[in-house]
């Protein structure tokens, strides 16, 4: 079983569409979270990070439940700009990062 | 803002040949990554180092090596390159957060290198 899991999709949504992807992880001890952004044949880039008590970046909406070990990233009102694949991380206590396998994205108009 | 920079965008090499990737970050930043990137698996770490001439093994070390003799260069090294090395390699770095230790600290990445081992 992976570390980091995702949705593997692809999405492929309307443009003014709202997403949701998903993402758990399987070690407790796990200590932050981010969702980072990949264009195609580009480097990741971090999106936001995601705390314990949700958090929100423009139309962007990053959730943490711990208890579950679950992690969810919401995007509402979809721009062709926002076709990418998404990658969930979750960072370990001494700075090692995991990496989902990423759930790619396609926005059309 | 931080700048990784690795040294080549694509690189063709041969079987048995050493490969030498290299990758220089300006932000003094105490921790450095390589990664490889193969379709449906994601990111895998090889090596990371956390301080000059550290280093440790990430998920899939074999085959690699590393070299951290100053700390804004990390070295990544293909002893006898191989055609299951084919793939794209990607360099980060992240700070610790200085005397404050923040965990909340993201990985910065650079452009990526397209390896192909004929």
């Amino acid at each position: 079983r992976k570390e980091v899991e995702q949705d593997p999709g692809p999405f492929n949504v309307p443009e003014g569409a709202t997403v949701a992807f998903n993402c758990t992880y399987s070690n407790s001890a796990s200590q932050s979270f981010f969702w980072y952004r990949q264009d195609c044949r580009k480097e990741p880039k971090l999106l936001m990070s995601v705390y314990s008590s949700g958090n929100e970046d423009g139309r962007f909406t990053a959730q943490l439940n711990r208890a579950s070990q679950y992690i969810s990233l919401l995007i509402r009102d979809s721009k062709l700009s926002d076709s990418a694949t998404y990658l969930c991380v979750v960072k370990h206590n001494n700075n090692d990062m995991r990496f989902g396998a990423g759930t790619r994205l396609t926005v059309k108009p | 803002d931080v700048k990784v920079t690795q040294s080549s965008r694509y690189l063709v090499k041969r079987t048995g040949e050493k490969v030498f990737l290299e990758c220089v970050q300006d932000m003094d930043h105490e921790n450095m990554f390589w990664y490889r990137q193969d379709p449906g698996l994601g990111l895998r770490l090889i090596y990371f180092s956390y301080d000059v001439k550290m280093k440790e093994k990430g998920d899939i070390p074999e085959g690699y090596s590393v070299s951290r003799e100053k700390k804004e260069r990390f070295s990544l090294i293909l002893e006898s390159a191989s055609t299951n090395q084919t793939s794209m390699y990607l360099c980060a770095s992240s700070t610790t957060g200085g005397y404050f230790w923040n965990s909340n600290q993201p990985q910065h990445f650079g452009d990526g290198t397209r390896l192909s081992i004929l």
